[in-house]
């Protein structure tokens, strides 16, 4: 069964430096997500991402990420500069609407900014 | 704002059934999922239902959707050590991209 996948599963990184996060949706998807879970809190939306563009965004979501979807499978999220409350899983999801409209998600990356 | 609510704790026994309850706010949520995160693990899907219906059922897993009191359920049938996890409610608008959750549902079977 096709799945999302997302690397590194561990990030460590001091603060103000630059992530990315990578993931890779399942193929015949065409929405991507990023998700964040603060350790013991909600999964909040980050932001959506269509035919090249960013479709929705949280206030969450500031100038410091980034999307990118650089060829025809990877899809990352950047943060410029880490603080300490980047701390989080995050989650990347895909799905193909019309349909189901249902968003599978990967196994998350977890990122430590010390 | 719209917030989706779930109780934080359950704890059955192996073989009894487990019912995990969700509220929502949003009059216009289309679509109302349940995902199921294992330890370390990400968001495994399990079921959804479309604010259409007011029930779904797959195999050990009922789905029942109160659309007039925004009340979403999930029923776990003869329930097993291994479906020990967290439960997410989340809903989602039909023209809108993101999903809300719920805190998640912590579900303890014990043997």
């Amino acid at each position: 069964e096709p799945e999302v996948t997302q690397t590194p599963s561990h990030q460590v990184t001091q603060m103000g430096q630059e992530v990315i996060l990578r993931c890779v949706p399942i193929s015949n998807h065409l929405y991507f997500y990023w998700y964040r879970q603060i350790l013991g809190q909600k999964v909040e939306f980050l932001v959506s991402f269509y035919n090249n563009e960013i479709s929705e965004k949280s206030e969450i979501f500031d100038d410091q990420f980034s999307v990118e979807r650089p060829d025809g499978s990877n899809f990352t999220l950047k943060i410029r500069s880490t603080k300490l409350e980047d701390s989080a899983m995050y989650f990347c999801a895909s799905d193909s609407p019309p349909g189901a409209d249902t968003q599978y998600f990967g196994p998350g990356t977890r990122l430590t900014v010390l | 704002g719209e917030d989706v609510e779930q109780s934080l704790f359950l704890s059955v026994r192996e073989g009894d059934s487990s019912v995990i309850n969700c509220t929502y706010t949003d009059s216009s949520s289309t679509y109302l999922y349940w995902y199921k995160q294992e330890p370390g693990a990400g968001l495994q899907l399990l079921t959804y239902i479309f604010s259409n219906m007011d029930m779904k059922q797959d195999q050990r897993l009922t789905v029942l959707l109160n659309k007039k009191d925004k009340h979403l359920s999930l029923r776990i049938a003869d329930t097993q050590t291994g479906d020990s996890a967290i439960y997410f409610c989340a809903e989602k608008e039909g023209n809108n991209n993101d999903m809300r959750f719920g805190a998640g549902t912590r579900l303890t079977v014990k043997p």
